[in-house]
């Protein structure tokens, strides 16, 4: 079993559609992060999170550090969200990854 | 461009061969990362480094090695390459307390 588990795998919303991701893990962590990948392969480091809720945009990244969990939330989703989504945990220097959420926002 | 460069974008080469990433940020960032993204799109951090300590991922074969002339660099070296290191490569920085930033990746074929 995975360190860190992501649900839905894959994602297909209409445009508008507020979305919600949600990482699972079971490791003790210092931070989680979010990352966005998009179809190009280039990474982008969405949100480091080591409590509570922050927000950039339209994006709102939560994490609930009692129930190890978190969720990304995208409100008035775009096709340019279209992407995929990574949960990361870091223990200190270890990473451990999800294996990713693959949205697709359609017109 | 404040940024994490790496280079080369594509790199094709002979099972065999001795092959090296450069990585370069200037964002003032003191620790550096390499990671491996398989065809499954799985990332895996092989190796953090600040400029006081190496952290090896356990499962990285010794074939790979980290090089690091200062604090803005850090470079890739892989040994008789197998057709399994075939991946993308990305290299990432990050400072305590911040987020971090990738470069845009290193796309290795062994054949």
């Amino acid at each position: 079993k995975n360190e860190v588990e992501q649900s839905p795998q894959n994602l297909t919303a209409q445009e508008g559609e507020f979305i919600t991701i949600n990482c699972s893990y079971s490791v003790g962590i210092s931070a989680l992060h979010w990352l966005q990948q998009h179809p190009g392969g280039g990474i982008v480091s969405l949100f480091m999170l080591s409590s509570g809720k922050k927000k950039h945009g339209r994006l709102i990244a939560t994490i609930n550090i009692q129930e190890k969990h978190s969720s990304l939330h995208i409100t008035a989703s775009h096709p340019r969200d279209s992407a995929v989504y990574i949960c990361a945990a870091r223990t200190g220097n270890q990473f451990y990854f999800g294996t990713g959420t693959s949205l697709t926002v359609i017109p | 461009d404040t940024a994490v460069s790496q280079t080369p974008k594509y790199l094709v080469t002979q099972m065999g061969n001795d092959k090296s990433i450069k990585c370069e940020q200037n964002l003032g960032h003191d620790t550096m990362y390499w990671y491996k993204q398989d065809s499954k799109k799985f990332l895996k951090i092989m190796f953090s480094y600040n400029n006081k300590e190496l952290i090896i991922n356990e499962t990285v074969p010794n074939r790979f090695s980290p090089k690091s002339p200062d604090k803005a660099h850090l470079n890739l070296h892989i040994n008789s390459l197998e057709l399994g290191d075939s991946a993308v490569y990305f290299c990432a920085s990050s400072s305590q307390g911040d987020g971090y930033t990738f470069g845009s990746g290193t796309r290795l074929t062994v054949v």
